[in-house]
């Protein structure tokens, strides 16, 4: 069966260190995959995507890789600060339509 | 950009009562919107997927008579949660479409009581 996961076990962080998160996925193929933040009692926002023909992407602090092969997705924070304490979900594209099936979410927090 | 809005932020009603979630699409037409709902840490659980103009396409266990949707056009996208039970009681997230992103309303939190 299909199946997508994340670490459910908390990532307790010192300011200033590179957060890494890991999305792996099973039974997919996607065309995409995506990374989302939620805040607690909040909806998700998008972050970044990335193809399955690209390799890494970068956006300002976030740095995201794309291992079709070992069907593995990382998430990196760089120089992270307690800002950055959210839930991080990824998500693949599962059918057409832009349909996304997500993953249970990292809980990160950044201790100043 | 893209920025999703949901009304009401949050509703409490009592049990047998119906509500209404609307989603908006405030700086872009979407075809499709989506609905899910989120237990208390638990993931996002996709319930229908919504498309303008046409009948909403419900995920399987989702009852479609429970969970109304109606796409009236390229900004609205509303979920009536009829004949509500405490059960029922969750966060209702909506998202739309926009290439191949889902951008997210801030959410409902649904009590019944």
């Amino acid at each position: 069966s299909q199946k997508i996961e994340q670490n459910s076990e908390a990532l307790n962080i010192q300011e200033g260190k590179t957060a890494t998160l890991t999305c792996n996925y099973t039974n997919y193929s996607p065309a995409y995959l995506q990374w989302y933040r939620q805040d607690p009692g909040r909806g998700p926002v998008f972050l970044l995507l990335i193809r399955e023909n690209e390799k890494e992407k970068r956006k300002e602090r976030l740095k995201v890789t794309f291992d079709t092969t070992l069907k593995q997705s990382l998430f990196h924070i760089t120089a992270s600060q307690p800002a950055d304490s959210a839930t991080y979900l990824c998500a693949l594209d599962t059918a057409a339509g832009n349909k996304l099936t997500f993953g249970g979410g990292t809980r990160v927090l950044v201790k100043p | 950009g893209a920025v999703v809005s949901q009304h009401p932020s949050w509703v409490i009603c009592k049990s047998g009562t119906s509500v209404k979630i609307e989603c908006r699409s405030l700086d872009f037409q979407a075809t499709t919107m989506f609905w899910y709902r989120q237990f208390p840490k638990q993931s996002l659980m996709l319930m229908a997927t919504s498309n303008e103009g046409s009948k909403a396409t419900y995920e399987q266990g989702v009852e479609k008579d429970k969970f109304l949707i109606n796409h009236a056009s390229l900004t609205l996208s509303t979920l009536t949660v009829t004949s509500a039970h405490p059960e029922d009681s969750s966060f209702y997230i909506c998202s739309a479409g926009l290439e191949d992103t889902q951008y997210f309303g801030p959410g409902t939190r649904l009590t019944v009581l």
